[in-house]
């Protein structure tokens, strides 16, 4: 089955850092990956769809400078959240899907959480 | 925006119990899905709903989707201790976005 995986599992970093996040599909190509913040004890909350060789599309309320997303290739998206804060802190999970097998099922990634002191 | 009402937000049985969860939305989706979550890691498909009234089942696991195309129902039988987790529910709209319901957290007694 499709399988997405993500970089760094866990990160630790100071407030006012970048952090970048990566998030790749191992078998197959994804045009679009999806980018959500899942704070604790609650949902999944879509922040952004970052599409492969074009701008990422942001949900209402999410900064785009703040939460950069580069999408440069059919197998790599990375979210980078620049100049972290303490509020920023949260477990980040992407997902992806396969066209050739399904034009609706997405596969997650395990997450990466994200601890911003 | 769009929102899902998952219920119940948590429960607590003894193994062997059988569970019912459902999900109610404001808005109509074209695909329900229901995923499940360990701690600290991705959702993982369960169920996928693709047609109003339609019922389909996975193993001990029952999920339909409603005719009005705004709710959803998954059912557990005869639960057992890997069951643990949270249980979400999603709608599928237009673009491939995923809104989730706020998620049940399952617990059971052994």
């Amino acid at each position: 089955g499709a399988v997405v995986s993500q970089h760094p599992s866990r990160v630790i970093c100071k407030s006012g850092t970048s952090v970048k996040i990566e998030c790749r599909s191992l078998d197959f190509q994804a045009t679009t990956m999806f980018w959500y913040r899942q704070f604790p004890k609650q949902s999944l909350m879509l922040m952004a769809t970052s599409n492969e060789g074009s701008k990422a599309t942001y949900e209402q309320g999410v900064e785009k400078d703040k939460f950069l997303i580069n999408h440069a290739s059919l197998t790599l998206s990375t979210l980078t959240v620049t100049s972290a804060h303490p509020e920023d802190s949260s477990f980040y999970i992407c997902s992806a899907g396969d066209p050739m097998t399904s034009d609706i099922e997405q596969f997650f990634g395990p997450g990466t959480r994200l601890t911003v002191l | 925006g769009q929102q899902l009402n998952q219920s119940p937000q948590s429960m607590f049985i003894q193994e062997g119990e059988d569970v019912s969860m459902n999900c109610t939305s404001s808005s109509i989706f074209n695909t329900w899905l229901w995923y499940k979550q360990d701690p600290g890691e991705g959702p993982v498909l369960l169920i996928a709903l693709y047609k109003a009234g339609e019922l389909t089942s996975n193993g001990r696991l029952t999920a339909q989707f409603g005719i009005t195309r705004k709710d959803s129902f998954l059912n557990i039988s005869a639960s057992i201790p890997s069951d643990v987790g949270i249980y979400f529910c999603a709608g599928q709209g237009g673009a491939q976005k995923l809104v989730f319901g706020q998620g049940t957290r399952l617990t059971i007694n052994p």
